[in-house]
């Protein structure tokens, strides 16, 4: 199987900040590689597929680079409405497993 | 629209069996596949399983092999997750989520919260 990691676990910022959340993979997996958005008591959010495609409505200081075994995911300039908890997820062979998550917090 | 709704929360006894559907509408459900996701309280996603529902053909997580089995009724287009031998580690939100394949889920059900109790 596939591992991802994914760090950090807890990122605390403030409103503008920029942030990059990474995650690493144990074998390439080319650019199989979408991050997620999930807000507290609902369902994960695509935000980017292929490592750097964005998903159609999301705001474009989201961000996403990478490839083989490394990848992003950048915040341009905080706002309030993205702290929340942030995972990738391989998708280059099943099971497509998941990154540990990371949980961004206001600061 | 497309839409993915769940049946509702289950209350189940240690060693029981639990069945989750998921009722999906506005796209052509053979078309793309369905994934399981569960979520334990507080912790992070894991991948249960996956269905192509054309085919039916099933690909299961190693940790829930012999547990679950995924099905899919392609009359209501819906699809099925079945767990069986549940215990209190099963206690979890679990999603269906609509597939594009190597790109990822791009809608998902509103999720199921299972509970497994004695």
């Amino acid at each position: 199987d596939i591992q991802v990691t994914q760090s950090p676990s807890f990122l605390s910022a403030s409103i503008g900040d920029r942030v990059t959340i990474t995650c690493r993979a144990n074998q390439g997996i080319s650019s199989y590689l979408a991050w997620y958005q999930q807000k507290p008591g609902k369902a994960p959010k695509l935000l980017i597929f292929s490592a750097s495609t964005l998903q159609t409505g999301v705001p474009s200081r989201f961000g996403g680079s990478g490839s083989g075994t490394e990848f992003t995911l950048t915040i341009s300039s905080l706002q309030p409405e993205d702290f929340a908890s942030y995972y990738c997820q391989q998708l280059n062979s099943y099971p497509y497993n998941f990154g540990q998550g990371t949980k961004l917090e206001i600061k | 629209q497309v839409q993915l709704e769940q049946s509702g929360a289950e209350v189940k006894k240690p060693g029981a069996s639990v069945k989750v559907s998921c009722k999906t509408s506005g796209y052509s459900f053979t078309s793309y596949y369905l994934h399981w996701v569960r979520q334990a309280p507080g912790q992070g996603l894991e991948s249960v399983g996956i269905i192509n529902p054309s085919t039916g053909g099933t690909t299961y997580a190693q940790s829930f092999q012999g547990r679950v089995t995924i099905t899919r009724e392609t009359s209501t287009n819906t699809v099925y997750m079945e767990l069986s031998r549940l215990t209190s580690d099963d206690t979890a939100v679990y999603y269906c989520a609509r597939y594009l394949t190597m790109f990822g889920a791009d809608y998902w059900g509103q999720g199921t919260l299972v509970i497994v109790s004695s």
